[in-house]
C-alpha cells in the first residue's frame, strides 16, 4: 500500500464549484504539505502544517483553504472553483531531522476547473 | 530567500549517452539541495540529496550530484543514460523549513 494517497486521482469540476483533495498518510510524518505543478514553474507550495494545531500559508495560498483533520490527514479545499486552479495538485509529508527534512510526495490529483 | 534555477527545459538524449542536468541555486547560507524524479503519471521521488558532508551525492538509479560552492551548482549527472530514464526532474532547496523547486527539466532517451 502506498504511504502517502490522495483522493481522487482526476476531478473535472465547474467553476464557481467547491472542491475538496484529500491526502492521507501511514508514514506517521507530522508535517504535511500541498503542492500544485504547473507547467514550466515547478511546484509551488499551497500550504503546509507542522502538526495538527500548526496551519501556515505557502506561496500561492490565495482561493484555497486546508483542513488538518488528524495526524494522518490534510486536505485541500477550492471554495469557489476557478478555470485557472486548473493543475495537478500534490500532498507530500515530512519527518523533521536534524538538518533538513525529505519529502514524500502522494500520486497527486488532476484537477481541471471547466 | 533561497532558490534554484534549471538551465534547460527539455533535454533529449541517446540511450548509452551521458545525462546532465543543470542547477544552479542562490543562498546566502550553506544551502541543502535535493533532486526528485517525477516519471509519467506519477508523484515525485527523491533521488539524492546534499547536506553538507559530501560533496558529490550518489542517489538512486545510478545518478549522482556535485555540490560546488565556486560555481553554485548542484548538476545532475548519469553516466549512460537508459529508456527508463525518461521523465522530469527538479531540482530543490531547502528553505526555512519548506522546499523550493526549479521550473522542471524533461528529459526523453533516443533509441
Amino acid at each position: 500500500d502506498a504511504d502517502v494517497t490522495q483522493t481522487p486521482r482526476n476531478r473535472i469540476t465547474k467553476t464557481g464549484k467547491r472542491i475538496m483533495l484529500e491526502c492521507s498518510q501511514t508514514k506517521g510524518h507530522d508535517r504535511m504539505y500541498w503542492y500544485r505543478q504547473d507547467p514550466g514553474l515547478g511546484l509551488r507550495l499551497i500550504y503546509y502544517s507542522f502538526d495538527v494545531k500548526d496551519i501556515n500559508k505557502g506561496e500561492i495560498s490565495d482561493g484555497y483553504s486546508v483542513s488538518r483533520q488528524a495526524q494522518a490527514k490534510f486536505s485541500l479545499s477550492l471554495e469557489s472553483a476557478i478555470p485557472n486552479q486548473t493543475a495537478l495538485y500534490f500532498c507530500a509529508t515530512s519527518s523533521p531531522g536534524l538538518s533538513t527534512d525529505t519529502q514524500y510526495f502522494g500520486p497527486g490529483t488532476r484537477l481541471t476547473v471547466l | 530567500a533561497q532558490s534554484v534555477t534549471q538551465l534547460g527545459s527539455h533535454v533529449s538524449v541517446s540511450e548509452g549517452a551521458l545525462v546532465l542536468l543543470r542547477c544552479n541555486y542562490s543562498s546566502s547560507v550553506p544551502p541543502y539541495l535535493f533532486w526528485y524524479v517525477q516519471y509519467p503519471n506519477q508523484g515525485l521521488q527523491l533521488l539524492l540529496k546534499y547536506t553538507s558532508a559530501a560533496t558529490l551525492v550518489k542517489g538512486i538509479n545510478g545518478f549522482e550530484a556535485e555540490f560546488k560552492k565556486s560555481e553554485t551548482s548542484f548538476h545532475l549527472t548519469k553516466p549512460s543514460a537508459h529508456m527508463s530514464d525518461a521523465a522530469e526532474y527538479f531540482c530543490a532547496v531547502f528553505n526555512d523549513y519548506k522546499l523550493s523547486f526549479g521550473a522542471g527539466t524533461t528529459v526523453t532517451v533516443r533509441a
